[in-house]
């Protein structure tokens, strides 16, 4: 078992551009959850999927931050026009349900010039 | 609101001695903690729950309802036990987890 996986490792962005990040859970896993990470702070939640279904989206910035996570393939957070403040450390974990242990993957750092 | 403090950003100690890395917790519910490690260089991974009462690494960790703490401690750490140590608190049905700032713990020889 490959464990999560996230992708890109790192991505450079400019101001503006749109950052699209990826996370494959754990084989069987269906639940994805998304945290990101600021310098010299804990890891904060911002979301929590299911296939097809946005259950806790209670953490998410309001604008330009939208997650995804379809019947196929990768679940995606994609932040529209970047700014500088979006620089951070994102995790994806997975768990086989809510309420296990959550599996984390090695993270994207996003980095806005 | 849930909140979880570790006061210490940085814990130095000699190979062999005891450690303690501090967690305190506020929440209301029933909490569900755990401890995260994440090693030089790779991901985050689960180290201990505090239901499972599980001995891992040589690392314990009680929950202190009282004191509403969970704090990690090991008899005589080790130098490969350097790495960072996050305290996390589970909420709404452990849907989330709500995290701590940190420790780093360096062990030195």
């Amino acid at each position: 078992n490959a464990g999560v996986m996230q992708n890109p490792r790192h991505l450079v962005r400019r101001r503006g551009q749109e950052a699209r990040l990826r996370c494959s859970p754990m084989k069987g896993h269906s639940h994805v959850y998304w945290y990101r990470q600021l310098p010299e702070e804990g890891l904060k939640f911002m979301v929590y999927l299911q296939k097809e279904n946005i259950i806790d989206e209670s953490g998410m910035p309001k604008e330009r931050f939208s997650a995804e996570f379809p019947k196929e393939g990768p679940s995606i957070l994609r932040i529209q026009q970047v700014v500088r403040g979006d620089s951070a450390a994102y995790f994806c974990a997975s768990s086989i349900q809510g309420g296990e242990t959550q599996y984390f993957g090695p993270g994207t750092r996003l980095l806005v010039l | 609101a849930q909140r979880v403090t570790q006061p210490e950003k940085l814990l130095s100690v000699f190979k062999g001695a005891p450690v303690e890395l501090k967690c305190n917790y506020s929440y209301s519910g029933s909490p569900e903690l755990f401890w995260y490690v994440q090693y030089s260089r790779q991901r985050l991974q689960l180290l201990l729950r505090h239901i499972s009462r599980e001995s891992i690494k040589g690392f314990t960790a009680d929950l202190n309802k009282g004191e509403t703490s969970f704090h990690l401690k090991k008899p005589f750490a080790q130098e490969e036990d350097s790495a960072m140590y996050y305290c996390a608190l589970g909420s709404r049905g452990f849907q989330k987890l709500v995290f701590g700032t940190g420790t780093r713990l360096l062990v030195s020889p």
